[in-house]
């Protein structure tokens, strides 16, 4: 049984640009939920994905967008990249047992 | 509005020694609650959640709906048990569903030899 990945592992981008993160979940989950982690604070939900659809979404812009593919694996993009969008993203999948279950994270840094 | 609390940042014990972490929360509805740990290098993993009522590598903690806390306990702490720990919370919804978890701070806990 393959764990979550996610990539890049790091990222450095400017501000205005766009970046797109990736996330391969567990085998057998069906839902994917991405989280912000800024330095010094616990994860902050950003939303989930459940096959394929947005399923909740936490207090983040617009320019904070996802996908999720029809093999599950999804996608967080963010445009117009502002400073305070450094932080490590988590993405966490789930299945039946509904447990999440954490990749590694990209760390994203914004110049 | 759903908040998770740690009121402590750091918490450093001897080997041996009891260890409580504490958690606060507030939620209008039935929760959820979890305890995740973050151990040197590695990637956030769940220790226990209190419907399972499961004891993990000693590890206990009692949903007290009253005081709203759910703080983490060990009577004896270890030098493995170092590492990030972070309460959190989900919406308890019919079935189940593991939704949105809401995550406090962490707190470091460094058991020292």
């Amino acid at each position: 049984e393959t764990g979550v990945t996610q990539s890049p592992t790091h990222l450095i981008k400017t501000r205005g640009q766009q970046v797109t993160l990736r996330c391969s979940s567990q085998s057998g989950h069906n839902t994917v939920s991405w989280y912000q982690q800024a330095l010094g604070q616990g994860p902050q939900f950003i939303f989930q994905y459940y096959r394929e659809e947005e399923n909740g979404r936490g207090n983040f812009p617009p320019r904070f967008s996802g996908l999720q593919f029809p093999n599950y694996s999804s996608e967080l993009n963010v445009n117009a990249l502002e400073l305070d969008d450094s932080a490590l993203y988590l993405c966490a999948s789930s299945g039946q047992q509904e447990t999440q279950y954490f990749g590694p994270g990209t760390r994203l840094l914004v110049l | 509005a759903q908040r998770v609390t740690q009121p402590e940042k750091l918490l450093s014990v001897f080997k041996g020694a009891p260890v409580e972490l504490k958690c606060n929360y507030s939620y209008s509805g039935s929760p959820e609650l979890f305890w995740y740990v973050q151990y040197s290098r590695q990637r956030l993993q769940l220790l226990l959640r209190h419907i399972s009522r499961e004891s993990i590598k000693g590890f206990t903690a009692d949903l007290n709906k009253g005081e709203t806390s759910f703080h983490l306990k060990k009577p004896f702490a270890q030098e493995e048990d170092s590492a990030m720990y972070y309460c959190a919370l989900s919406p308890l919804r019919s079935g189940g569903s593991n939704y949105k978890l809401t995550f406090g701070k962490g707190t470091l806990l460094t058991v020292n030899p």
